[in-house]
C-alpha cells in the first residue's frame, strides 16, 4: 500500500516552458512534504520541501504548492531548462520522526 | 567535506553468496537510512539508526536481510543468502537530528544477484 503515489511515471517539457510534477498522499498524518532530484548514477539531493502549515514555497525557479484537502501537492519549475532533466521524487514524513516516505519517482526531459 | 561514501559501488555476485554493503555517513550526523529502489517500488525506506541504534527496521523484506551500526561512522547492510530479486540499487543516506528532514544521500550500491 503506497502511501506517497506519483501517478506520472514520466514528463516531457520544452525548454523554457513549465513543468509541473504531482504528488498524491494518503496518510493525513503527514505534516512535512519534500522534493528530492535524482541523476542518473548519483543519490537523491534534497530540492525544496514544505510544511504542512503552508501552502505554497518558493525557492527560485522551484515552487512546491500543498493541497491538504485533497492530500495532493505538485513541484513547478519555472522556466524548465534542459539540466532539470532527473527522476523527481516526492516524499512525506510523519509528525515528530524523520522517517520520509517516498513515491516512485517521475522521470522529467526538458527537450531544447 | 566528504559526502555519505558508499562501497562498492557495483556488485555482481551468484544466488545464494553473502553480499555485504557498507556505508560512512557525514561526519557529525547521528541517523542513517538504507534504501532500495527499484524500478517497480520506488525508493524503500528498509531501516534506520540514530545514535547507531537501529530505531525502525519494518521496511526489511526478511531475515536475510540485517543491518548493522557498530559506531556513528560505519554502518553495513547484509544479504545472506542473496537472491535475484534483491537485485536493485541500495542508497545510504544520512541527517542530522532526530526531526531532520533533509537527508544525504550517498552515490549508491547497484546490486546484480545472478
Amino acid at each position: 500500500d503506497q502511501q506517497v503515489k506519483q501517478n506520472s511515471p514520466s514528463l516531457s517539457v520544452q525548454e523554457g516552458r513549465i513543468s509541473i510534477l504531482n504528488c498524491d498522499y494518503t496518510n493525513s498524518m503527514f505534516d512535512y512534504f519534500l522534493w528530492y532530484k535524482k541523476y542518473p548514477a548519483e543519490g537523491p539531493t534534497f530540492l525544496i520541501s514544505i510544511s504542512s502549515i503552508k501552502d505554497k514555497n518558493e525557492d527560485g525557479r522551484f515552487t512546491v504548492f500543498l493541497n491538504k484537502s485533497a492530500k495532493h501537492l505538485s513541484l513547478h519549475i519555472v522556466p524548465s531548462q534542459p539540466g532539470d532533466s532527473a527522476v523527481y521524487f516526492c516524499a512525506a514524513s510523519l509528525e515528530y520522526g524523520n522517517k520520509l516516505v517516498f513515491g516512485a519517482g517521475t522521470i522529467l526531459r526538458v527537450k531544447s | 567535506d566528504a559526502g555519505v561514501i558508499q562501497s562498492p559501488r557495483h556488485e555482481v555476485t551468484e544466488m545464494g553468496q553473502e553480499v555485504t554493503l557498507r556505508c560512512k555517513p557525514i561526519s557529525g550526523h547521528n541517523s542513517l537510512f538504507w534504501y532500495r529502489q527499484t524500478m517497480m517500488r520506488g525508493l524503500e525506506l528498509l531501516i534506520y539508526f540514530n545514535n547507531n541504534v537501529p530505531i525502525d527496521d519494518s521496511g526489511m523484506p526478511e531475515d536475510r536481510f540485517s543491518a548493522k551500526m557498530p559506531n556513528a561512522s560505519f554502518s553495513t547492510l547484509k544479504i545472506q543468502p542473496s537472491e535475484p530479486r534483491d537485485s536493485a540499487v541500495y542508497f545510504c543516506a544520512s541527517s542530522w537530528g532526530t526531526a531532520s528532514y533533509e537527508q544525504y544521500f550517498g552515490p549508491g550500491t547497484r546490486l546484480t544477484v545472478t
